[in-house]
């Protein structure tokens, strides 16, 4: 069962402009949502968190938000750069059930120059 | 501080015979989680787990996939009678033990069977 989804495989952005990557999900028992990039032939890092007490949080270009009602959250970047374009993976775990961390099938961000 | 080490990074099996993947945690770290990544699929669960205990293997096939996390030595993926569609990378990340903790991922092992 695919419990986080990112429904958009793919999303094409100009530089300076916003890339706004969209997720859901289903267990209302996740409480940390977390947001990875990957390269290829790389192991994905880790770019931004979010806990489910709060509904934001920014670090730079990066800003994550979170709608609990809806079960979505969404990465903004801006603005957007080329060195960006990378494949964007949501990820949510649960405390109650020993962080057990479950991630979507990833969004392909491409930044035009 | 090392990261999070796989080895191999590159693994080429002819079909039938046994897959071994290593995974070594960042230091401190006490939780493994291993992925599968398919071509142009993203990343799958398999399997979490703590040293000495499999905490979740729902993401596991049923049969000839196995993963252990022993108390000393790096977690083992280990797939036997390997077949041509078991080809995929396989990434392992490690976290610490508490609530609110993001993981950390290794460079992956990319298995080829022939």
């Amino acid at each position: 069962d695919q419990q986080v989804k990112q429904n958009s495989p793919s999303l094409s952005v100009q530089e300076g402009r916003i890339s706004i990557l969209n997720c859901d999900y289903t267990n209302s028992m996740f409480d940390y949502f977390l947001w990875y990039k990957k390269y290829p032939a790389e192991g994905p890092t880790f770019l931004i968190s979010i806990s489910s007490i709060k509904d934001k949080n920014e670090d730079g270009r990066f800003t994550v938000f979170l709608n609990k009602s809806a079960k979505h959250l969404s990465l903004h970047i801006v603005p957007s750069q080329p060195g960006d374009s990378a494949v964007y993976f949501c990820a949510a775990s649960e405390a109650q059930n020993n962080n057990d961390m479950r991630f979507g099938a990833g969004t392909r961000l491409t930044v035009k120059p | 501080n090392a990261g999070v080490m796989q080895n191999p990074r590159h693994l080429v099996r002819r079909r039938g015979q046994e897959a071994r993947l290593r995974c070594s945690p960042m230091k401190g770290h006490s939780h493994v989680y291993w992925y599968r990544q398919l071509p142009e699929e993203g990343l799958k669960f398999m399997v979490y787990l703590q040293k000495e205990n499999i905490i979740d293997e729902s993401g596991m096939p049923k049969e000839r996939f196995s993963a252990e996390f022993p108390k000393e030595g790096p977690s083992i993926l280990r797939i036997q009678q390997v077949v041509r569609g078991d080809s995929a990378a396989y990434f392992c990340a490690s976290t610490s033990w508490g609530s609110n903790t993001e993981a950390f991922f290794g460079q992956g092992t990319r298995l080829t069977v022939v």
